[in-house]
């Protein structure tokens, strides 16, 4: 099945560890983002990719890094710097011209316990 | 920086009746506006698009306007089922800064 796979779909961390969330994508899409989403709230950019061994920060990239050398994968660090990192991270991708559609993940539910 | 407004509260109609949601955004005009849903615990799904040059866009029961001049766009869901209950994302794709804005969303409550 052609989609965008995010894993794992919960994840909990203790304070001061550093976590990765992945997401990987079959679509043959160039751009790829990092969205943050908490309750009640709309979606915030946190990093995006139009291109292999390249990407851009988004509105709140303070505390997460990413990278992208592959195509197919755009995997989020939510480093110990973010203070609050509980929230719902979703991955998209969007096709070569900028005006499609994107394509979201299911999610990754992160909590700080 | 565009800054995208949607309606904050809930937006709740009986069956059978004409959803109006609405997207307001600052600064200049993108080149692409989307609507998208999304239900609880789930990555939004898109729904429409509709470019700068274009006032109208029809999908079925779903209806999307685009008013430059306003800076607004109008999402119309006709004959309303508790099926469309979700919430909705507008987005906005400016063509040149390579990325995509969303809005943050209203939730629609249809009941029967």
């Amino acid at each position: 099945d052609g989609g965008i796979t995010q894993s794992p779909k919960y994840l909990f961390r203790k304070e001061g560890q550093n976590v990765t969330l992945s997401c990987e994508q079959n679509l043959n899409h160039d751009a790829m983002y990092w969205y943050r989403q908490d309750p009640g709230q709309g979606l915030r950019l946190i990093y995006y990719s139009q291109i292999v061994n390249d990407f851009q920060k988004g509105d709140i990239a303070e505390g997460y890094s990413v990278s992208r050398e592959k195509k197919e994968s755009f995997p989020l660090t939510v480093t110990s710097a973010q203070k609050n990192p509980t929230a719902f991270y979703l991955c998209a991708t969007q096709g070569g011209n900028m005006n499609t559609e994107a394509f979201f993940g299911q999610g990754t539910r992160l909590t700080v316990v | 920086s565009q800054k995208i407004e949607q309606n904050s509260e809930a937006l709740n109609i009986q069956e059978g009746k004409t959803a109006t949601l609405t997207c307001n955004y600052t600064n200049y005009s993108p080149a692409y506006l989307q609507w998208y849903r999304q239900d609880p615990g789930r990555g939004p799904v898109f729904l429409l698009l509709i470019r700068e040059n274009e006032k109208e866009k029809r999908k079925e029961r779903l209806k999307v306007t685009f008013d430059t001049t306003l800076k607004q766009s109008l999402f119309h869901i006709t004959a309303s089922q508790p099926a469309d209950s979700a919430t909705y994302l507008c987005a906005l794709d400016m063509g040149d800064t390579d990325k995509l804005i969303f809005g943050t969303g209203t939730r629609l409550q249809v009941f029967p």
